[in-house]
């Protein structure tokens, strides 16, 4: 039971460069969203999706990119990444019915140099 | 808009203690309402959740929470704490309709040490 997967688990970037951070998850949960976590700031979010074709905005979507083409997959993009971007970043998931529960990856850690 | 605050970043016990983790939220109607544990190098996995019913909910581990809605509160507590508690714990609140209860806004977090 692999649930909400992420990968890669971490990322070492220059400023400027683009990469996308994957996420997949084999609930068929309707509901995925990026969040990113950074010390002391718990974590706030970037961009989330209620479906397939349907992506909106977090709160702090500047900087990325997502698409939703599948139920099961919702990459990240980073299109020129930038210090400020260093942070640890959780994809979760959550079907229609479930009042709240996320279902959480374990995480992907990328460091901005 | 929703908030939550969580007082005290991080707070230490004693093995055996009590843990008192406080959380308060600020919303226009009753939320849901959250707590999340994050152990070192993890994702973060659901403790416990108030959507309607009894206000005081039980979660696993030990850890109960009651919300207090005159108070706007969602304290965390568990009667004696154990070394495998240690860890850092999120507040988090929702909407309860439509499109609002997809997105859960996260406290700052509080760590919790537990010394033997």
């Amino acid at each position: 039971n692999a649930g909400v997967t992420q990968t890669p688990k971490f990322q070492v970037l220059k400023t400027g460069q683009s990469m996308t951070l994957q996420c997949a998850q084999d609930m068929n949960h309707e509901y995925m969203s990026w969040y990113r976590q950074d010390p002391g700031m718990g974590l706030r979010l970037i961009h989330y999706s209620v479906g397939a074709g349907i992506t909106d905005q977090g709160e702090v979507p500047n900087g990325y990119n997502v698409s939703r083409s599948t139920t099961e997959d919702f990459p990240l993009r980073l299109l020129s990444a930038a210090p400020s971007q260093t942070s640890v970043y959780f994809c979760a998931s959550r079907d229609r019915a479930n009042t709240g529960e996320l279902f959480f990856g374990e995480g992907s850690r990328l460091t901005v140099l | 808009a929703q908030s939550v605050t969580q007082l005290g970043s991080h707070v230490s016990v004693s093995e055996g203690a009590l843990v008192l983790l406080r959380c308060n939220y600020s919303s226009s109607v009753p939320p849901y309402l959250f707590w999340y544990v994050q152990y070192p190098n993890q994702g973060l996995q659901l403790l416990l959740k108030y959507t309607t019913g009894a206000t005081l909910v039980k979660g696993i581990n030990g850890f109960e929470a009651e919300f207090k809605k005159s108070e706007t509160s969602f304290h965390l507590t568990k009667p004696s704490a154990h070394m495998s508690d240690a860890a850092e714990y999120f507040c988090a609140v929702s909407g309860t309709s439509g499109g609002s209860n997809y997105k859960l806004t996260f406290g700052k977090g509080t760590l919790l040490t537990v010394n033997p």
